[in-house]
């Protein structure tokens, strides 16, 4: 959807060099999720926050960190990037109101390289 | 944690043929909710089950959720290429925090 933007869409690094991956929505959201997505392993939660002051981890946070600036923004970032990080990163949002309910709205991806 | 497995894991059928693809858990599940992601696009959800035993269609698509809530079905009739695409399950976790996401069934559909 056009109000989960991600940038860049598209990134190759090298190893030990710091990335850092953004999210924007215009939906209004309060919650929003970074995933990993590698070949045949699904979408794995990487961080997660339900608003500016309350973030999460995921089951793979390992080696990233995260910023929430503001209700509409959510950063990942890779400290020091390493070759098994090459992925794709998909940004989320969730209204949150209906509890155990609420559907997510992906962006449209970033697809990071890591040499 | 919660696991919650599908499969097949990939499935190549012939246009007009029929598909369907299933999502097991071992533990009652809260509710299911199904996303399609096409290829080289992003997951986009397609429908939510929360009752024992619901059954919902989507034109050529049903959903299924098992009496136990313990698995979930989706069945695609007749398909059509513009169904190719992966199909994941996903379930809210215990706490209602987030949701715990099937491995997928990546469909190819040739004409």
């Amino acid at each position: 959807d056009a109000d989960v933007t991600q940038t860049p869409r598209n990134r190759i690094t090298k190893t030990g060099k710091r990335i850092m991956l953004e999210c924007s929505q215009t939906k209004g959201h309060d919650r929003m999720y970074w995933y990993r997505q590698d070949p045949g392993l699904g979408l794995q939660l990487i961080y997660y926050s339900f608003d500016v002051k309350d973030i999460n981890k995921g089951e793979i946070s390992d080696g990233y960190s995260v910023s929430r600036q503001a209700q509409a923004k959510f950063s990942l970032s890779l400290e020091s990037a390493i070759p098994n990080q090459t992925a794709l990163y998909f940004c989320a949002t969730s209204d949150g109101r209906l509890t155990g309910r609420d559907t997510q709205y992906f962006g449209p991806g970033t697809r990071l390289t890591v040499l | 944690g919660q696991q919650v497995m599908q499969i097949p894991q990939y499935q190549h059928v012939q246009e007009g043929e029929d598909f369907t693809t299933y999502c097991n858990s071992s533990t009652t599940l809260s509710n299911i909710q199904w996303y399609k992601q096409r290829p080289g696009g992003h997951p986009v959800f397609l429908i939510q089950l929360v009752k024992s035993g619901e059954v919902k269609k989507q034109k050529r698509l049903t959903f299924q959720f098992g009496e136990a809530k313990k698995n979930s079905s989706l069945h695609i009739t007749a398909t059509q290429t513009t169904d190719v695409g992966t199909y994941f399950c996903a379930n809210m976790n215990t706490g209602f925090q987030k949701l715990v996401f099937g491995t997928g069934t990546r469909l190819l559909v040739s004409p």
